[in-house]
């Protein structure tokens, strides 16, 4: 079992550009879930997906957006990038939005440079 | 306030237990408590999560209060790889969202 993976590992973008990240959830796995963590903080929940539709939305504006694919993979794009958005970017993987406490495996990141 | 406090740092010597506390004075009935850590460079990695009775597994314990507004992780024998960044977390059911802190940096000193 491959995990949570996801590309790419490091991202060097200009003010203003626009990036797509990616993440492949663990096998058997249908939710994902992304997180901006800045340097010496804890992760801060961007938004979750599920179905391919987004279900939960943190406190981000709408320059951050996301998809999911059939296959339950998931792409985070952000638009008009600022220095702030320079972090690393977590995606987590879970089964189901049944209420219960499922726990979210994680994968490595993205780490996003915004020079 | 929807996030935990937790103190901004601990040590523990290795082979020794750790008590990791943690309050949510807030919490409500259906919340759970959810512990996870992240060792450097690595995503954040599942610990433990409970919802009213102390709960044990291969990797720690968990001791939640019975007025559940507080809660601690407990490594039994900590060891160098137990070294990481621990995050209390409340879980919303109802918003699938877990809202974490600054977390408690834990040093293992050999």
């Amino acid at each position: 079992d491959a995990g949570v993976t996801q590309s790419p590992t490091h991202l060097i973008k200009t003010r203003g550009q626009q990036v797509t990240l990616r993440c492949s959830p663990k096998s058997g796995h249908d939710t994902v879930s992304w997180y901006q963590q800045a340097l010496g903080q804890g992760p801060q929940f961007i938004f979750q997906y599920y179905e391919e539709e987004e279900r939960q939305r943190g406190n981000f504006p709408d320059r951050f957006s996301g998809h999911q694919f059939p296959n339950y993979s998931s792409e985070l794009n952000v638009n008009a990038l600022l220095l702030g958005d320079s972090a690393l970017y977590l995606c987590a993987s879970s089964l189901g939005l049944a209420g219960g406490p499922y726990e979210q495996y994680f994968g490595p990141g993205t780490r996003l440079t915004v020079t | 306030d929807a996030k935990t406090t937790q103190p901004n740092s601990m040590e523990s010597n290795e082979e020794e237990p750790v008590h990791l506390p943690c309050n949510h004075s807030t919490i409500s009935g259906t919340d759970y408590i959810h512990w996870y850590r992240q060792l450097p460079s690595q995503g954040p990695e599942y610990v433990i999560h409970g919802l009213t009775s102390n709960v044990n597994n291969r990797m720690a314990s968990l001791a939640i209060a019975e007025d559940r507004k507080s809660s601690t992780l407990i490594l039994h024998r900590a060891t160098l790889r137990d070294a990481a960044v621990y995050y209390c977390i409340r879980y919303y059911p109802a918003g699938k969202d877990m809202r974490f802190g600054a977390g408690t940096r834990l040093t293992v000193k050999p």
